[in-house]
């Protein structure tokens, strides 16, 4: 069973910095494409960033474009995103979500963690 | 960036209605699209793939059609468990968007 588990959410001051992790287990991590997706109290879901199954490609929205880094670590099978220069409207609780097969470089999310919540605040 | 646009925001049914949710995209993009179903309180959990194709274990009461701009997610007949907010997602190009959502509430 596929089981993804975000951490590292936090309060932080708009300007700081925060390094979320998301633990996968019950899967061929390496395989897949790995994306952070995130949701604003009681808004939307809004994607945030992806990386390919090996880290050598990468893909951020525009919004984060710049300040986020998305990376992984495949012989630990984590996910992990840095965030910098953080913003109030960068709060939302931000989600770990697994590629589904791609096909031509598209993909859904197939499964996801239960989310760790990001506030930006003075 | 693709817009995509549900209706209606908000559905008031009840159990054992037929349901049907619009996602309308501001490009076509030919059946790349997924539909999620989100519990207040949990993670979104994926419903169907490729506009009409049913994911492992989903009930077949879910049902999605549709191509180029327009497409549709039905539910077949409204159980208490399908009371939630459903989103269209689009995959066909970055960034991926999702629509606003759907929220259908007990009538």
């Amino acid at each position: 069973e596929v089981q993804l588990v975000e951490s590292g959410g936090g309060l932080v001051q708009p300007g700081g910095s925060l390094g979320l992790s998301c633990a996968a287990s019950g899967l061929t991590f390496n395989s897949f494409v790995m994306s952070w997706v995130r949701q604003a109290p009681g808004k939307e879901l809004e994607w945030v960033s992806s990386i390919s199954g090996s880290g050598s490609n990468t893909y951020y929205a525009d919004s984060v474009k710049g300040r986020f880094t998305i990376s992984r670590d495949n012989s630990k099978n984590t996910l992990y995103l840095q965030m910098n220069s953080l913003r109030a409207e960068d709060t939302a609780l931000y989600y770990c979500a697994k590629g589904g097969p791609p096909v031509g470089g598209r993909y859904f999310f197939d499964f996801w963690g239960q989310g760790t919540l990001v506030t930006v605040s003075s | 960036d693709i817009q995509m646009t549900q209706s209606p925001s908000t559905l008031s049914a009840s159990v054992g209605d037929r349901v049907t949710i619009t996602c309308r995209a501001s490009q076509s993009m030919s059946t790349w699209l997924a539909w999620y179903q989100q519990r207040p309180g949990k993670a979104p959990n994926l419903l169907i793939y490729k506009a009409s194709s049913l994911q492992s274990g989903v009930s077949s009461r879910f049902s999605g059609s549709g191509t180029g701009t327009e497409f549709t997610l039905t539910i077949s007949s409204l159980q208490p468990d399908d009371f939630a907010t459903y989103y269209c997602q689009q995959y066909y190009s970055y960034p991926w968007t999702f629509g606003q959502g759907t929220k259908v509430e007990i009538k």
